[in-house]
């Protein structure tokens, strides 16, 4: 009973260079997203995509990219890691429907850019 | 400007006794709110939620309390267990079910 995996867990980077972070949901949820949590800050969303196909900016897209590759998978890509970027992220999933609110959430990915 | 705020960063309870963590919001278009409960080095996982159109929900030693025209609403546990130990994020869905976070309260349940 996977849910919502991440990969991967930890990833360390130096600025300028480029990563791409892996979301994989065995739910079959059609929506997913990606969030950043910085201490103090909660969980800020980046980017969603509320069905396949379709992609939209969260709270803080600056500095990202998205791809809904399939139903399943949902990748978020740092084209020139930033020290700002230092975070941990993590991958959610839900599915569509006024009474499906709650969102699943992968384990997360620890990035740091030095 | 933080849309959703938990302004005790940290709360520590006697287990057994009753833990109260509070959140506040802005936007009254929110309709929606839950509570995640965090362990280090994992993902935020479901606790419990509330409709806007409620005042209360129960389940098991969770409840929370929505106080719709004070903007504000709070998770109560009881009895607290050390196991409760962990960050807690409140949450409120607006439109589109995207999720806006408080910034979390960290509780230390003593032994």
């Amino acid at each position: 009973n996977a849910g919502v995996t991440q990969t991967p867990k930890f990833q360390v980077l130096k600025t300028g260079q480029s990563m791409t972070l892996q979301c994989a949901q065995d739910m079959n949820h059609n929506s997913m997203y990606w969030y950043r949590q910085d201490p103090g800050m909660g969980l800020r969303l980046i980017y969603y995509s509320a069905s396949e196909g379709t992609t939209d900016k969260g709270e803080v897209p600056n500095g990202y990219n998205v791809s809904r590759l399939n139903k399943r998978e949902f990748s978020l890509r740092l084209e020139s890691a930033a020290p700002s970027q230092t975070s941990v992220y993590f991958c959610a999933s839900s599915d569509r429907g006024w009474d499906k609110n709650i969102q699943y959430f992968g384990a997360g990915t620890r990035l740091s850019v030095l | 400007d933080q849309q959703v705020k938990q302004n005790s960063p940290s709360l520590s309870v006697q287990e057994g006794r009753i833990s109260i963590l509070n959140c506040d919001y802005t936007n009254s278009m929110f309709d929606y709110f839950l509570w995640y409960k965090k362990y280090p080095a994992e993902g935020p996982t479901f606790l419990i939620s509330i409709s806007s159109i409620k005042d209360k929900n129960e389940d098991g030693r969770f409840t929370v309390f929505l106080n719709k025209s004070a903007k504000h609403l709070s998770l109560h546990i009881v009895p607290s267990q050390p196991g409760d130990s962990a960050v807690y994020f409140c949450a409120a869905r607006a439109a589109g079910n995207k999720l806006t976070f408080g910034g979390g309260t960290r509780v230390l349940v003593k032994p």
